[in-house]
């Protein structure tokens, strides 16, 4: 079962922005830094953001991410079609000695 | 250019076993942590292996420790997942991932697992 939390769904028109939350607790988000994924159907996920805020090279400025305390979001602006997937965020959990993901938010461009 | 290649994954029954290998390519298996991911049809991602990058630390979920087995060849620049005692609840798309820094950087295209009798 994931132990990070995110909304099943978030949708808004072309140009429009999203933001999709990430909750956690100390052991994880708290005190490990966290990463983004993109998954488009068929695909294997994509690194978007690392290191709560970081885009890798060729990651658009339209893709952000912020911190606080054990929660996390996401924040897509400038809505694409091309940006329907589903949405993972994903770090260390040190309590348990494991890698967590959250539960996963599929994004709609409506 | 950084490359993972899975392969290995197949329909099996319930109660054998099988080997998952993930090639790397474009840097070596010694310089970073490597991880086993799945992903259950139509679901989310699950976490279920990492091996360090000097192979001294293996860390498993809960619900594959003591069935599956992280290891690495560094001659061969190539990870594995060996997955004994499978189950239908196993059947999943494996991933192998980098560890870079504090993220999964890099993936591999994923092989799937059907476990099904």
């Amino acid at each position: 079962q994931s132990v990070l939390t995110q909304p099943p769904s978030v949708s808004a028109a072309p140009g429009q922005k999203v933001t999709i939350s990430c909750s956690g607790s100390s052991s994880n988000i708290g005190n490990n830094y966290l990463s983004w994924y993109q998954q488009l159907p068929g695909t294997a996920p994509k690194l978007l953001i690392y290191e709560n805020n970081k885009r890798p090279s060729g990651i658009p400025d339209r893709f952000s991410g912020s911190k606080s305390g054990t929660s996390a979001t996401l924040g897509i602006t400038g809505l694409q079609t091309g940006d329907e997937a589903d949405y993972y965020c994903g770090t260390w959990d040190s309590s348990l000695s494991a890698g967590v993901f959250g539960t996963g938010t599929k994004v709609t461009v409506l | 250019q950084v490359q993972l290649v899975e392969s290995g994954g197949g329909v099996v029954q319930p109660g054998t076993s099988l080997r998952l290998s993930c090639t790397a390519s474009g840097f070596t298996l010694s310089s970073n942590g490597m991880h086993w991911v799945r992903q259950a049809p139509g679901k989310g991602l699950d976490w279920v292996a990492v091996i360090s990058y000097d192979g001294s630390n293996k860390y498993y979920a809960d619900s594959v420790k003591g069935r599956f087995t992280i290891s690495r060849d560094t001659s061969q620049n190539t990870l594995y997942l060996q997955m004994n005692s499978l189950r239908a609840e196993d059947t999943a798309v494996y991933y192998c991932a980098r560890f870079a820094g504090h993220t999964w950087d890099y993936w591999g295209q994923g092989t799937l697992v059907t476990v099904s009798s």
